[in-house]
């Protein structure tokens, strides 16, 4: 089936530093890719949908300058939380959904990385 | 727009029992649906999906659930629990064609009891 990566799986950092979280589909190419937050014990909200080449459309609520998304190929697309709070400490998932002519998924089914833990000290 | 609604935030039950999850959709149009189990720590694994074709899904794992467009449910079913069923469970709807997103339930916890 189709694989999607991140890494790291869990990063520690300072307040006030910024951390990168990339997110690849291993075996086939994803012309879009979702970044999901979830906090302990609840769902997923959605922050982000990345189209390769073009600019990432956000979420209402979801801030443009501190969550930093770049889709510059085919198979990666990373998020970069700047200026890292206590409060951006979360879990965040990625996800890749494949062209509906790949053959390899169904139409709207993604599929989901592992997560990154994030921990904001 | 749409949404979903799990009905109950957690669920409990003994191993060798039946499942119930029980899923509320909403939306303007025949949608996608469906089940993702996530362990803990865990990312998101696919269950089963509803995309229009048979209206009882048969997913991974024992699971099933049933699209009941009159009810506007999708609950998700298992006859017999297993320790390792012990997850939290999302339903999970998506839109029509040209619409990407997806929107998650609340969630529900099910424990398995000994």
């Amino acid at each position: 089936g189709a694989v999607v990566s991140q890494h790291p799986s869990w990063v520690i950092c300072k307040s006030g530093t910024s951390v990168k979280i990339e997110c690849r589909s291993l075996d086939f190419q994803a012309t879009t890719m979702f970044w999901y937050r979830q906090f302990p014990k609840q769902s997923l909200m959605l922050m982000a949908t990345s189209n390769e080449g073009s600019k990432a459309t956000y979420e209402q609520g979801v801030e443009k300058d501190k969550f930093l998304i770049n889709h510059a190929s085919l198979t990666l697309s990373t998020l970069t939380v700047t200026s890292a709070h206590p409060e951006d400490s979360s879990f965040y998932i990625c996800s890749a959904r494949a062209p509906p002519t790949s053959g390899r998924a169904s139409y709207n089914e993604q599929f989901f990385g592992p997560g990154t833990r994030l921990t904001v000290l | 727009a749409q949404s979903v609604t799990q009905l109950d935030s957690h669920v409990s039950v003994s191993e060798g029992t039946p499942v119930l999850l029980r899923c509320n959709y909403s939306s303007s149009y025949s949608p996608s649906l469906f089940w993702y189990v996530q362990h803990p720590n865990k990312g998101l694994q696919l269950l089963l999906k509803y995309t229009s074709a048979a209206t009882l899904v048969k997913g991974i794992n024992g699971f099933e659930a049933e699209f009941k467009k009159s009810e506007t449910s999708f609950h998700l079913t298992k006859p017999s629990a297993h320790m390792s069923d012990a997850a939290e469970y999302f339903c999970v709807v998506g839109g029509i064609q040209g619409a990407q997103k997806l929107v998650f339930g609340q969630g529900t916890r099910l424990t398995i009891n000994p």
